[in-house]
């Protein structure tokens, strides 16, 4: 199956610092990428859309300005988590989408960011 | 009303038992229906999809989906420990591409 590579897989900062996480395609080209939030025993939630070329679409609640995302190439996506504060903990996932509308999605293995 | 939603759990099977697992959702638009696994601090894999009323086996699961009723199941035959886990129903409403709404989660526990 498809290959979806995202790192760092955990990450501890202090408060008030920015952390990057990225996520690859690793033999797809994925025009769409998603990003999503999962805080403990609690279900994923959709943060934003990331399309390859173009400004990311966030979903309701989720600060563009906080939640960087940028998505340079058909097969790498980027989150930074600007000015990070303890209530950011939280598991990040990525997910990438092969093909078209209703094609399977592909996850990265996650991020751990805990902010001290 | 929740978008996409599951019995939280947990749900307890013996050893050997099949798993069923519910999922409803409240837009009738919606076009394919997955399901993921995912272990404790894991990201989610795929189990199954399924886009057309019926059942669809694959291995020990089957995904069953009503569209009338709204519904999607998933059976587990001859649960084994290792499939006890939290189990994602996920729906792709339809909206715009394949953004997923995923439902709370079913925690299943296989006791040996």
């Amino acid at each position: 199956g498809a290959v979806v590579s995202q790192h760092p897989s955990w990450v501890i900062c202090k408060s008030g610092t920015s952390v990057k996480i990225e996520c690859r395609s690793l033999d797809f080209q994925a025009t769409t990428m998603f990003w999503y939030r999962q805080f403990p025993k609690q279900s994923l939630m959709l943060m934003a859309t990331s399309n390859e070329g173009s400004k990311a679409t966030y979903e309701q609640g989720v600060e563009k300005d906080k939640f960087l995302i940028n998505h340079a190439s058909l097969t790498l996506s980027t989150l930074t988590v600007t000015s990070a504060h303890p209530e950011d903990s939280s598991f990040y996932i990525c997910s990438a989408q092969r093909g078209g509308p209703n094609e399977k999605l592909f996850f990265g293995s996650g991020t751990q960011l805990s902010v001290l | 009303q929740k978008e996409v939603e599951q019995n939280s759990g947990p749900l307890s099977v013996p050893e050997g038992a099949i798993a069923s697992l519910n999922c409803t959702y409240s837009d009738r638009g919606s076009q394919s229906f997955f399901w993921y696994r995912q272990y404790s601090g894991k990201s989610p894999e795929l189990i199954m999809f399924i886009y057309s009323n019926g059942d669809k086996e694959d291995g020990r699961f089957t995904a069953q989906l009503n569209k009338a009723s709204q519904y999607v199941s998933l059976l587990i035959r001859d649960s084994q420990p290792s499939d006890s886990a939290t189990y994602l129903c996920a729906v792709n409403l339809g909206a715009a591409g394949n953004k997923l709404t995923f439902g709370g989660g079913t925690r299943v526990l296989v006791k040996p």
